[in-house]
C-alpha cells in the first residue's frame, strides 16, 4: 500500500499563473479530503468528497479555488490566477468513509507563489 | 466554532525524560486522532480514538469525549522523536479540526 500519492511534491508559481495539485488515495477508500496549511492559519479544511461527489467545500476560498474527483482514482485542486497568499503546503487525506474513521495524509504538495 | 486548543506549543525535552501534550475542546467531539510531522513534511498518524486509551510502545494516548480532552503522553523520550505533534477531533461527521501543533525538541 503506497498511502496517499500527492503531486508535485514541489511547485513554485508566478503570481497570475495556475496551478493544479493531484491526489490519489488509498485505494478502496471512499471520501478524499483536501486541507491547507499555512503558519498562520494552521492546518485548514478545504474540501471533502465521498464517492467523488462534493460533498462539502465550505473551506475553498470562494474566487479562484475549485476541486474535482473525476474518478476515484484521483482528486485535483486547482487554483487559478495564483497569489502569494496561496502559498502553503496542501494536504490531501482519504478514508473508508465509514462515518467517523482515520484519515491517511499524503506528504503535500508545497506550493510557493512569487 | 468547534475549537481545539493544543498545549503546550514547544516542548524541550531531553533523552530518557518524558511529558504530556493535551488538546482541549470546545464541544463534545466523537473522535480523536494525533499526528507526528516528519521531517520530509509529512502527517503521519499516531493514534485515533474514539474513547479511552491506546498505547504503541512509548507512546500513549487517551480520549475523554465527556470531559473534552484528549492527551498524547510520551516516555522515554528520544532524539527521533522530535517533531510537531497535531491533534484533530471531529463531532462525528468528516470534518476535523486541528489543534495548532506542539513542537517537540528532544536533545542528549
Amino acid at each position: 500500500n503506497a498511502g496517499v500519492i500527492q503531486t508535485p511534491r514541489h511547485k513554485v508559481t508566478g503570481k497570475g499563473q495556475e496551478a493544479t495539485l493531484w491526489c490519489e488515495p488509498i485505494s478502496g477508500h471512499s471520501a478524499v479530503f483536501w486541507y491547507r496549511q499555512t503558519i498562520v492559519q494552521g492546518l485548514e479544511f478545504l474540501t471533502y468528497f465521498r464517492n467523488q461527489a462534493p460533498i462539502d467545500d465550505s473551506g475553498m476560498p470562494k474566487e479562484r479555488f475549485s476541486a474535482q474527483m473525476p474518478n476515484q482514482s484521483h482528486s485535483t485542486l486547482k487554483i487559478q490566477s495564483t497569489q502569494p497568499q496561496d502559498s502553503a503546503v496542501y494536504l490531501c487525506a482519504s478514508s473508508s468513509g465509514l462515518g467517523v474513521d482515520t484519515q491517511y495524509f499524503g506528504p503535500g504538495t508545497r506550493l510557493l507563489v512569487l | 466554532g468547534d475549537q481545539v486548543e493544543q498545549s503546550p506549543s514547544a516542548l524541550s525535552l531531553h533523552e530518557g525524560t518524558g511529558s504530556a501534550l493535551r488538546c482541549n475542546f470546545t464541544t463534545t467531539m466523537r473522535a480523536v486522532q494525533w499526528f507526528r510531522k516528519n521531517s520530509r513534511g509529512s502527517l503521519i498518524n499516531l493514534f485515533y480514538l474514539a474513547s479511552g486509551t491506546k498505547e504503541n510502545g512509548r507512546l500513549k494516548s487517551a480520549f475523554d469525549s465527556k470531559e473534552r480532552y484528549s492527551t498524547l503522553h510520551i516516555r522515554d523520550a528520544q532524539l527521533e522523536d522530535s517533531g510537531t505533534y497535531f491533534c484533530a477531533a471531529g463531532t462525528g461527521g468528516y470534518k476535523v479540526v486541528f489543534g495548532s501543533g506542539t513542537r517537540l525538541l528532544v536533545s542528549p
